[in-house]
């Protein structure tokens, strides 16, 4: 099982808001990682947009609007990213990642879709 | 600004190496942690490895397959980052990725330089 999980593909419409998660393996506490969230469009390297471990423990990215933000579903022991006022800029991959057992790990991505 | 211009990638056969480089300016090269990620043709972000500034004991670490493949170093002098593979695998044909870790995670990120591995 990948210690990271993304959902492969998410469509929303312009306008509404679209809740990204990353669930963390079984075994793996999500209280206790912070957990970063990039964005990639095609043809360029991803942007880093922020990271989130607790709302005392969080950090926007240089420039990422306040449409983008981070929060976590403890129950569902995953990391959340949230992106509101949807705009069709916003159609890319996303990737979350987290540092476990001395390595940087990615989930394997989001594809969102705004239409 | 910060800038990462990497360089170096092209095509090698498999059991080959190849070594890239990393051009980095607009921040203090020497106080930065460094990474390699690498992202394989139409597939998701894989972490390579990384170095620690000298001040933080210029220790790397390495995913688990490079490592004993793969070596990162880096020349202050010149603002470089550097990654040497070798015993290339077909399985390491993907874009690499120049990051500057400056709060010690991958921050800001080159345009890449492509790998081919093939015979």
């Amino acid at each position: 099982q990948a210690v990271l999980t993304q959902p492969s593909s998410l469509s929303a419409s312009p306008g509404a808001s679209a809740s990204l998660t990353c669930t963390l393996r079984s075994g793996i506490n999500v209280g206790t990682y912070r957990i970063y969230w990039y964005q990639q469009k095609p043809g360029s390297p991803p942007q880093y947009l922020l990271r989130y471990k607790s709302d005392s423990d969080k950090q926007q990215g240089s420039g990422v609007p306040s449409r983008f933000s981070g929060s976590k579903d403890a129950s569902a022991n995953a990391g959340i990213l949230l992106i509101s006022g949807l705009q069709s800029d916003d159609e890319a991959d996303y990737y979350c990642m987290i540092w476990h057992s001395s390595a940087w790990v990615f989930g394997g991505g989001t594809k969102l879709t705004v239409l | 600004e910060v800038q990462l211009v990497e360089s170096g990638g092209g095509l090698v056969k498999p059991g080959g190496s190849l070594r890239l480089s990393c051009a980095a300016s607009g921040f203090t090269f020497s106080n930065a942690w460094m990474s390699w990620v690498r992202q394989a043709p139409g597939k998701g972000l894989e972490w390579v490895g990384r170095i620690k500034s000298k001040t933080d004991g210029g220790t790397t670490d390495y995913a688990a397959p490079v490592k004993g493949r793969f070596t990162i170093s880096r020349d202050d002098s010149k603002n470089t980052l550097y990654l040497q593979m070798n015993s290339l695998k077909t399985e390491d044909t993907a874009v690499y990725y120049c990051t500057t870790d400056l709060q010690h995670f991958p921050e800001y990120w080159g345009q890449g330089t492509l790998v081919t591995v093939s015979s």
